[in-house]
């Protein structure tokens, strides 16, 4: 069964603090790898996709990148609008399975 | 319009009631999923549509979930009988292609009383 865990559960930091989200996943032949952003009564907002390792991606203040096992969402000098909760979720398995399965998610707290 | 819209935002409902929760995707998007979110955990599949075609039901928890999409656009999730583990949030999203990166509503926050 495709699994992944995200850590920490939740990380506060202040303005221009510089950290790492972790997501780590046991998937069967995985095909992407998403990052989302969600804010308190909202759906998740699409960041970033990753197919294959080594790959990064970058937009703004974050960074995403790949390997075999895990995945990484680098913030450099996060502002208090960074605040949210950061949902990893993959897409593996026979070409024509769509679903994403997704972390239970990181809330990031950014103190000004 | 400009996203997924959902409907309607809050729903509070009796144990055993039957409730029906709508999804309007982004027009023209082909692929439609709904997921569960429960309080403080990430997303889980219930179900999805490639067109009108129900293609994946794998994550629908018991058969008293049902959805449709009958002519490809709107989609409406239906849950009978609720029961208090029902309670959640039931986000919708719609890709423009299959295997896109989804767009989510902002869901429905279902709770049974």
């Amino acid at each position: 069964e495709d699994q992944v865990t995200q850590s920490p559960e939740a990380l506060r930091l202040q303005e221009g603090e510089s950290s790492s989200l972790n997501c780590s996943y046991t998937v069967s032949g995985l095909r992407g790898l998403f990052w989302y952003r969600q804010d308190p009564g909202k759906g998740p907002e699409f960041l970033f996709t990753l197919y294959s390792a080594g790959e990064e991606k970058e937009k703004e203040r974050l960074k995403a990148t790949l390997t075999k096992k895990e995945s990484f969402l680098h913030i450099t000098a996060p502002k208090p609008e960074d605040s949210a909760t950061y949902l990893c979720a993959v897409q593996a398995g026979i070409q024509g399975a769509q679903k994403l399965v997704f972390g239970q998610g990181t809330r990031l707290t950014i103190n000004p | 319009g400009a996203g997924v819209s959902q409907s309607p935002r809050y729903k509070v409902a009796k144990r055993g009631q039957d409730v029906a929760l709508r999804c309007d995707p982004i027009s023209g998007h082909v692929s439609l999923f709904w997921y569960q979110q429960a309080l403080g955990q990430g997303p889980e599949f219930l179900t999805y549509f490639q067109n009108e075609a129900q293609l994946d039901k794998s994550g629908l928890p018991s058969d008293r979930f049902f959805a449709e999409r009958p002519e490809g656009s709107v989609s409406t999730l239906k849950i009978q009988r609720t029961q208090q583990e029902d309670s959640a949030v039931y986000l919708c999203a719609s890709s423009l292609i299959t295997g896109g990166f989804l767009h989510f509503g902002n869901g429905t926050r279902l709770t049974v009383t």
